[in-house]
């Protein structure tokens, strides 16, 4: 156990549809990260929380929407599901925003659009 | 901006072997780098990382990595393949001021023959 919880861990939806992923990260760590990992796009950077502020955006698309909450879980939201969303998406925790922690993952949500 | 290459999306070994699974980068400024492994339906794991000292660098599991500036490498290696190696493996750098991002490698995914 990483100590990064991520629920659900399988969620099978329609298109069109919105899904919401939860996370809640590790004791004491105040960075969240999302990435979305698919076989044709490898694993790539949504977005990041620090401390409840939005800190660095990557390829999220606009139907997709993030926040950190005050006791820093954080929800990605994502809405008019396409075909092409199915990946699994994966959360992660850092203590700050130094680079030398590196990240600790959860286990994922594998999202499947039908 | 900063990048990781992978060579090789595949890489098999018999039980015993040396393992190799190499990465390249791209960065305009010192970088930060990670290796992680991926087994089946779980999340990422950190295996090691460099930020600044020795160049070598051990991390779990009997792996190691060295972090070469002239070659902008940073190859992992383990002396001796276990079957329970068999795995993805992710290379990953972060240089982002602004937040604590990395950007991942395509991964290498390593089978280990009996």
């Amino acid at each position: 156990d990483s100590g990064v919880t991520q629920t659900p861990k399988h969620l099978i939806t329609a298109t069109g549809q919105r899904v919401t992923l939860r996370c809640s990260p590790r004791s004491g760590d105040l960075s969240v990260y999302w990435y979305q990992q698919s076989l044709d796009q490898g694993l790539q950077f949504l977005i990041q929380y620090y401390n409840g502020e939005e800190r660095a955006k990557g390829n999220i698309l606009e139907r997709f929407s993030a926040q950190q909450f005050p006791d820093l879980h954080s929800e990605l939201n994502l809405s008019s599901l396409e075909l092409g969303d199915s990946a699994l998406y994966f959360c992660a925790s850092s203590p700050g925003v130094s680079k030398i922690y590196g990240y600790t993952f959860g286990s994922g949500t594998r999202l499947t659009v039908v | 901006a900063q990048s990781v290459t992978q060579l090789g999306s595949h890489v098999s070994v018999s039980e015993g072997a040396l393992v190799l699974l190499r990465c390249n980068y791209s960065s305009s400024v010192p970088p930060y780098l990670f290796w992680y492994v991926q087994y089946p339906n779980q999340g990422l794991q950190l295996l090691l990382k460099y930020t600044t000292g020795a160049t070598l660098v051990k991390g779990i599991n009997g792996f190691e990595a060295e972090f070469k500036k002239s070659e902008t490498s940073f190859h992992l290696t383990k002396p001796s393949a276990h079957m329970s190696d068999a795995a993805e493996y992710f290379c990953a750098v972060s240089v982002d001021n602004a937040g604590n991002m990395l950007t991942f490698g395509g991964g290498t995914r390593l089978m280990v023959k009996p």
